[in-house]
């Protein structure tokens, strides 16, 4: 059974960095035949798509338009997990922040992590 | 503005059945698979149907997935109150390579 676990500060202040990492268990970040992603939800956002981080013979990102400028994602194959970096944020990245896995389809979501840009 | 298109809500009567309808174009539902996830209030969204009309192990039949050109819809049928929830449909935008989805459509049980 694949489990996500997220951990990171649930409160960021507007222009610092957002940092956010999915330990996994059931399965591994190096697998060659699942993505690893990161997905926000906000009442006026939706659930937003922000990219994933794969592996196909060599490690590959995709990443949301919106955020393309400002988002890092990088597997850690040494602890089987991968983080989440959003740069330069404001109100408007609060939202809960779920790690997942899947491909075109997710089928295992993290527990949800709420975080709050506010000074 | 969600690029795939639900209703805000829908609701039935328990017993009866539901659809609910999901739009998007060419480029994403015309040419990639679609999914269907369940969320109750204060939890992860949950994988319901996969691949336009696969069910992960554990899903009811009750729940299924149709796909036809550029509109996908999902069936539940023998509503009960515990499917009270959120669902969104999901896909892969082509254009953007990236995963969409839709803005979500709210079911009641009366």
């Amino acid at each position: 059974q694949v489990q996500l676990r997220q951990s990171g500060p649930g409160l960021v202040k507007p222009s610092q960095t957002l940092s956010l990492t999915c330990a996994i268990s059931g399965d591994s970040v190096s697998s060659n035949s699942a993505a690893w992603n990161w997905i926000r939800q906000s009442p006026s956002r939706g659930l937003e798509w922000l990219g994933r981080t794969y592996y196909r013979s060599k490690w590959s990102n995709d990443y949301a338009v919106s955020v393309k400028s400002r988002i890092t994602i990088n597997p850690d194959t040494s602890k089987n997990q991968f983080s989440l970096q959003l740069n330069s944020v404001t109100p408007e990245d609060t939202a809960v922040y779920f790690c997942a896995r899947g491909d075109q389809a997710i089928d295992y979501w993290g527990q949800g992590t709420l975080v709050t840009v506010s000074s | 503005q969600s690029v795939l298109t639900q209703p805000p809500s829908v609701s039935a009567a328990p017993g009866q059945k539901v659809t609910i309808s999901c739009s998007g174009s060419r480029s994403n539902i015309g040419k990639n698979y679609v999914s269907w996830y369940q969320q109750l209030p204060g939890t992860a969204p949950k994988l319901l149907i996969y691949d336009n009309n696969k069910r992960p192990s554990g899903i009811p039949d009750r729940f299924s997935g149709s796909k036809s050109g550029t509109s996908a819809t999902l069936d539940i049928t023998g509503l009960q109150t515990g499917d009270e929830a959120d669902y969104y449909c999901g896909t892969w935008e082509s254009s953007l390579s990236a995963v969409i989805f839709g803005g979500g459509t709210n079911l009641t049980v009366l």
